[in-house]
């Protein structure tokens, strides 16, 4: 899981609740990755963010806010406009946006909504 | 958006044996990059191959790349329970920023 960490690793929501998952990474790199994984399926990128005070909309991004306020930390929220948000969430970074970057993932959060 | 599809979709296979999954992809790219993730975990880079290399080794790891097939391979050798695992390929188009992956080759091994 490198230097990134992801929290909760558990999170249960109610239907109409906003809530925040964390992602921070002490690996000093420039870009952040939102991800979402649903069961049998492979990565879709929510968000993504290639340097501080910037952020891309990537192919699944209505529901979801980010910020990258600081380098480290790039939260994701996830709204209650967002219809189907039961789902495995992975943040990554990469050293750039550069396109032979190795992306590092963290540990991934499993949200739930009830 | 561009994607990777593995295949096969799943793999059982016994301890010692190879295992090759598959990897096709529909435009050009820079690099492929192949991924191992763990059952509910985070993904972790194994190999990177970039377009105008045809093979590339990594311990027990061989990946090859055919860009006239638009595919690559990647074959784990003398196959281990602890490889057990799903495995994506990932791309990066000329034109992105950020990795496409296909829907992961699940594979599992049997001691």
């Amino acid at each position: 899981d490198g230097g990134i960490t992801q929290s909760p690793k558990y999170l249960f929501r109610k239907e109409g609740q906003n809530v925040t998952l964390s992602c921070e990474q002490n690996l000093n790199h420039d870009a952040m990755y939102w991800y979402r994984q649903d069961p049998g399926q492979g990565l879709r990128l929510i968000y993504y963010s290639q340097i501080v005070n910037d952020f891309q909309k990537g192919d699944i991004a209505e529901g979801y806010s980010v910020s990258r306020e600081k380098k480290e930390s790039f939260p994701l929220t996830v709204t209650s406009a967002q219809k189907n948000p039961t789902a495995f969430y992975l943040c990554a970074s990469s050293i750039s946006s550069g396109l032979t970057d190795t992306q590092y993932f963290g540990p991934g959060t499993r949200l739930t909504v009830l | 958006s561009q994607q990777g599809e593995e295949d096969p979709q799943a793999l059982s296979i016994q301890e010692g044996e190879n295992a090759t999954m598959n990897c096709s992809y529909k435009t050009s790219i820079n690099n492929l990059q192949w991924y191992r993730q763990n059952s509910g975990r985070g993904l972790v880079h194994l190999i990177l191959i970039r377009s105008n290399e045809r093979e590339k080794h990594s311990g027990r790891l061989r990946v090859t790349l055919d860009t006239s097939k638009k595919s690559s391979s990647l074959l784990i050798t003398a196959s281990r329970a602890a490889d057990t695992a799903s495995y994506f390929c990932a791309t990066v188009s000329q034109a992105g920023t950020a990795l496409i992956f296909g829907k992961g080759t699940t594979l599992s091994v049997s001691s």
